[in-house]
């Protein structure tokens, strides 16, 4: 079965300092995988994907993520966070067989001033 | 390019009632439009896929006739919910793909319905 696991529920960094926003994933075959921000009361904002290619994926707003097949992770990165970067992040999955899309269950990420 | 609207953003409606909630593509022509629920601080749940032309396809648990998808166009995908009741009360969001770009979809806003 496919899923996605985002294990922290919460994360919490200071503004200036790195953060990452961690994201597992279980598909059969090999993945297309996104991550994607959501504002209060908005829809989702495309962040950045990973198609093929460069394991290192680089996205909107200083973001980027790394996919990694051996540990079938997709972490979200950004060098130093901003407070505007606050929100909830979403990691997703698609298998290249199928359309649909597999959300975790989302990280709410705060940036401290 | 790649612009998903949903109207209306907001909607209020008293319990029995329905509404109907729509998802267009503005400037492509989508060949599979998404329906989602999702609850506060909850990730998203798929209700639902429709092609254009044919039935949508529920998932499981989703009741289809209570909650009606009609896609009718390439550009147009609407959710209707049918006597509503409180527990319907959802931040309901819609995604489309495109021909040749058939691993990403593309969000809409999202429209908040509260059933009162």
């Amino acid at each position: 079965a496919q899923s996605v696991a985002q294990p922290e529920d919460q994360v919490n960094v200071a503004e200036g300092n790195p953060l990452t926003v961690k994201c597992t994933y279980s598909v059969s075959g090999n993945p297309y995988l996104f991550w994607y921000v959501q504002y209060p009361n908005r829809g989702l904002q495309f962040l950045l994907k990973y198609i093929t290619g460069d394991n290192l994926v680089k996205g909107s707003y200083g973001f980027e993520a790394e996919f990694n097949k051996s540990q079938t992770s997709f972490h979200l990165k950004k060098p130093s966070a901003l407070v505007s970067d606050s929100a909830l992040y979403f990691c997703a999955v698609r298998d290249k067989r199928g359309n649909q899309f597999y959300f975790g269950t989302g990280t709410s990420l705060t940036v401290i001033p | 390019g790649a612009v998903v609207s949903q109207h209306p953003s907001r909607v209020i409606c008293k319990s029995g009632t329905s509404v109907k909630i729509e998802c267009r593509s503005l400037d492509f022509q989508a060949t599979t439009m998404f329906w989602y629920r999702q609850f506060p601080k909850q990730s998203l749940m798929l209700m639902a896929t429709s092609n254009e032309g044919s039935k949508a396809t529920y998932e499981q648990g989703v009741e289809k006739d209570k909650f009606l998808i009609n896609h009718a166009s390439l550009t147009l995908s609407t959710l209707t919910v049918t006597s509503a009741h409180p527990e319907d009360s959802s931040f309901y969001i819609c995604s489309a793909s495109r021909p040749g770009f058939s691993y990403e979809q593309y969000f809409g806003p999202g429209t908040r319905l509260t059933v009162t």
